[in-house]
């Protein structure tokens, strides 16, 4: 299994901007979380879907932060309009929908925001 | 108001001898804790786990240590190995709760050295 894929690695954008991070989740899990890590906050949750379904955003930051998830294969992160602070590493991890499955983290997406 | 804490930002171990990594907690709801294991330009790693009703977990090298009454973890590395050198997170996660409600600390960073 290739496990969880994220695409861009790095992305470099303007304040203002539009910014989609992606996401394809481990083949079968069916649980799929988007983390934001920043030296100040840590590892930080932003949002978790079950089954395609947004359980908890309650973590987004600001309503220029939204989350889709069309299908159990693919998951999207958007910001717009971005900003300097939202400058981090964007993760994303799936899971199976089991409290004892640990979470399986793709390498992330180094966001810098000027 | 962190609810997982690793105190020490890094720690520096020569090979060979024992890595010992500390986590405290404050909420005495959480029953499942765990450790991931993080390279550069890597997403975190699931490690070892641990459930409240157990004191200790042991997988090969790596052993977790659970002391309720203190709210204290540890995570035990012997023998230390150069491979070893990462950034380790601490996590926690309440009755009922699940992944989704998993708090992070903010990570220790281990150096071995050869």
């Amino acid at each position: 299994d290739a496990g969880v894929i994220q695409s861009p690695r790095h992305e470099v954008t303007e304040m203002g901007q539009e910014v989609t991070l992606r996401c394809k989740p481990i083949s079968g899990h069916n649980s799929l979380f988007w983390y934001r890590q920043t030296m100040m906050r840590g590892l930080e949750l932003l949002i978790y879907f079950n089954n395609n379904v947004p359980i908890d955003d309650s973590g987004m930051p600001e309503d220029r932060f939204s989350a889709k998830m069309p299908n159990a294969s693919f998951s999207t992160l958007k910001i717009q309009p971005s900003e300097p602070r939202d400058s981090a590493v964007y993760f994303c991890a799936s899971s199976l929908r089991d409290r004892g499955s640990p979470l399986h983290f793709g390498n992330g997406t180094r966001l810098t925001v000027t | 108001d962190q609810q997982v804490k690793q105190n020490s930002p890094s720690l520096s171990v020569q090979e060979g001898r024992i890595s010992i990594l500390n986590c405290d907690y404050t909420n005495s709801m959480f029953d499942y804790f765990l450790w991931y294991k993080k390279y550069p330009a890597e997403g975190p790693t699931f490690l070892i786990s641990i459930s409240s009703i157990k004191d200790k977990n042991e997988d090969g090298r790596f052993t977790v240590f659970l002391n309720k009454s203190a709210k204290h973890l540890s995570l035990h590395i012997v023998p230390s190995q150069p491979g070893d050198s990462a950034v380790y997170f601490c996590a926690a996660m309440g009755y009922g709760g699940s992944q989704g409600n998993l708090i992070f600390g903010k990570g220790t960073k281990l150096s071995v050295k050869p």
